[in-house]
């Protein structure tokens, strides 16, 4: 079946702009998570939805950064102001429940210029 | 608070040859633990996982890892790579009852022919 997917796969933008980054999981899978993969560095948790709710954001830098789950299954991750330090590349994962698996996406690549 | 330690960034190795790539962990209380496999301009993959029982976990690709709980160790092996294993390889840990997974920064296994 298909896996989880992520678009778009690569984005550019200036330093002030707003992105949306989105994330498809796999059908059914109730549990979703964003991570930030900086350069060089491990997957760093973000924000973790159950359903419709953001069960945990503890991981989200500053409020420039929102994420929404509106109907259980797609996600959007919102960013306002971009700064430069906000490139990276963006990972989404799914999971049946919260204490399964988690399966990843490719990852969105964000380059604030 | 839990961390991920990777000591390597880069593992260079002969085709053929058997490769360990090391990751140690700190955390109080009991952890699952896995490693991620992400191949080049693909997303990560699980390779293998230690939940509870035997200390010896064996995982896709012939990879296999063992969990040491007094070295806090849970090193990643494979007794003959080949060319298709060039990739980075990713140690990750959750607090049992938890979702939230703690990342290395990541092994790059280079590949010699």
């Amino acid at each position: 079946g298909a896996g989880v997917s992520q678009t778009p796969s690569n984005k550019v933008t200036e330093k002030g702009k707003y992105v949306e980054l989105r994330c498809d999981p796999i059908s059914g899978h109730t549990a979703l998570y964003w991570y930030r993969q900086s350069l060089g560095q491990g997957p760093e948790f973000l924000i973790y939805f159950q359903g419709t709710g953001a069960a945990d954001d503890s991981g989200l830098p500053n409020d420039r950064f929102f994420a929404v789950r509106p109907e259980g299954s797609v996600s959007t991750l919102k960013i306002q102001r971009t700064e430069r330090g906000d490139s990276a590349v963006y990972l989404c994962a799914s999971s049946l429940t919260a204490s399964n698996e988690q399966f990843f996406g490719p990852g969105t690549r964000l380059t604030v210029l | 608070a839990q961390s991920v330690t990777q000591l390597d960034s880069q593992v260079p190795v002969f085709e053929e040859a058997p490769v360990e790539l090391r990751c140690n962990y700190s955390s109080s209380v009991s952890v699952y633990l896995f490693w991620y496999v992400q191949y080049p301009n693909q997303g990560l993959q699980l390779l293998l996982k230690y939940l509870s029982g035997s200390t010896l976990v064996k995982g896709i690709n012939g990879f296999e890892a063992e969990f040491n709980k007094s070295q806090t160790s849970f090193h990643l092996r494979k007794p003959s790579v080949h060319i298709s294993d060039t990739a980075e390889y990713f140690c990750a840990v959750v607090r049992d009852s938890n979702y939230q997974l703690i990342w290395g920064a990541g092994t790059k296994l280079i590949i010699k022919p």
